[in-house]
């Protein structure tokens, strides 16, 4: 079955600094990959969709890169900010239904 | 636009007794999804609606589980009876897109029911 492993549960940065987060998946490609943060208590917020044919996606201080041959996708936030702080989850496609990874705690230090 | 809204924000009940969670998706939107996620573990699929039709419910945890989206709109989840293991947070998500590739991008999460069963 498909696995989703993002690199670890939790991550400190240092204010603006670059915070840099792993998603690998095992078996077959995806057609596209997300990106979502949650705070606690509240559901997933849609962040970015990078497709199976799109290498790189921007939106602001974020940047999705997708890389099918090494089955990884790699979420960066430039310039990060306490407010960055919360638990962003990879999600991947599959038979019209989407698949979560645990997901990265990310703390951003003042 | 109003967002997808999930009611009661918490429950707690005993085993054995039944719940009830509500979703209201975005207007217009015809698929509507339920997950769920437990302690420690990754947000799962349980089942995906289009219209009032359900799509796909291979993720529904057994047949004490039903979902529910008459006429097309708000959809419902009864748990009945519950078990210590149905505890978790439910989410409800809705998109527009018609065969589940996001045109706009991403899907709409309502803030969740978080269920105790004791």
């Amino acid at each position: 079955s498909q696995k989703i492993e993002q690199n670890s549960e939790a991550l400190n940065i240092q204010e603006g600094k670059t915070a840099t987060l792993t998603c690998n998946y095992t078996n077959y490609s995806p057609a596209y990959l997300q990106w979502y943060r949650q705070d606690p208590g509240r559901g997933p917020v849609f962040l970015l969709l990078i497709r199976e044919n799109e290498k790189e996606k921007r939106k602001e201080r974020l940047k999705v890169t997708f890389d099918t041959t090494l089955k990884q996708s790699l979420f960066h936030i430039t310039a990060s900010q306490p407010a960055d702080s919360a638990t962003y989850l990879c999600a991947l496609d599959r038979d019209d239904k989407i698949i979560f990874g645990k997901g990265t705690r990310l703390h951003i230090l003042p | 636009e109003a967002g997808v809204t999930q009611f009661p924000s918490h429950s707690v009940i005993e085993k054995g007794q039944t719940v009830t969670l509500r979703c209201d998706p975005i207007s217009g939107h015809d698929n509507l999804y339920w997950y769920r996620r437990v302690m420690g573990k990754e947000i799962k699929f349980l089942l995906h609606f289009v219209k009032e039709s359900k799509q796909d419910e291979s993720g529904m945890p057994n047949n004490r589980f039903l979902a529910e989206r008459t006429g097309g709109t708000y959809s419902t989840l009864k748990v009945q009876p519950a078990e210590l293991e149905d505890s978790g947070v439910y989410f409800c998500a809705s998109s527009q897109e018609g065969q589940g590739v996001p045109i706009l991008g991403g899907y709409t999460f309502g803030s969740g029911t978080r269920l105790t069963v004791v």
